[in-house]
């Protein structure tokens, strides 16, 4: 089955510094790739998701890159703010033809991101 | 948005006992649900899949006799945890993916402390 692997598991940053969040994944038919966000005792929330027909995308301050033939995925978030600390969770999941069933996601590991004012 | 609304937020309950967790999803149709557990500190991980009308699918591991996954409609997800041990006590998480979202939509999770 498919294997995400995530790293680092902790990074700390000071406020407006630059994170980056590294996943690889083991399943080559993998093709969605979702990064989630998670605050204590509360649900996952999707932040930015790339499909595998794609390269890179953003949204404001978040990115995601995806290099499909290393197999590996990573977040990119600018201009850091205190409010950006949580546990953060990449995730892989193979979606069928025309994006209307998708199978079960893997997560990877998490990383807990801490912003320093 | 999809919403798949998740009952009890939390439970604590008596070791030997069981315990139902629901999920329904409010304006579309789960034909599938996932079911994940979260120890502290730790990753998701997925316990099963449970489809509408058929039987879930157990991930390694995972022992269905005392996970009990019940989809018998296409907005009701259920996991029973039975005979519940201290060992048991986790966050406890479903989600599906509606068809017109682009992606899953989670429930809020269930916390259960079993003492």
């Amino acid at each position: 089955g498919e294997n995400v692997e995530q790293h680092p598991s902790t990074l700390s940053v000071q406020e407006g510094d630059s994170a980056v969040i590294k996943c690889t994944y083991s399943d080559s038919a993998s093709n969605y790739f979702p990064w989630y966000k998670q605050e204590l005792g509360k649900r996952p929330q999707l932040i930015i998701d790339i499909r595998s027909n794609v390269g890179e995308k953003k949204d404001q301050r978040i990115a995601v890159t995806l290099n499909k033939t290393a197999k590996h995925f990573s977040l990119h978030i600018t201009e850091t703010q205190p409010e950006d600390s949580a546990v953060y969770f990449c995730a892989a999941s193979i979606a069928r033809a025309g994006g209307t069933s998708y199978g079960k996601l893997t997560f990877g590991q998490g990383t807990i991101l801490t912003v320093h004012p | 948005g999809a919403v798949v609304s998740q009952h009890p937020s939390w439970v604590i309950c008596k070791s030997g006992t069981s315990v139902k967790i629901e999920c329904r999803s409010l304006d579309f149709q789960a034909t599938t649900m996932f079911w994940y557990r979260q120890f502290p500190k730790q990753s998701l991980m997925l316990m099963a899949t449970s489809n509408e009308g058929s039987k879930a699918t157990y991930e390694q591991g995972v022992e269905k006799d005392k996970f009990l996954i019940n989809h018998a409609s296409l907005t009701l997800s259920t996991l029973t945890v039975t005979s519940a041990h201290p060992e048991d006590s986790s966050f406890y998480i479903c989600s599906a993916r509606p068809a017109r979202a682009g992606g899953y939509t989670f429930g809020s999770g269930t916390r259960l402390t079993v003492v």
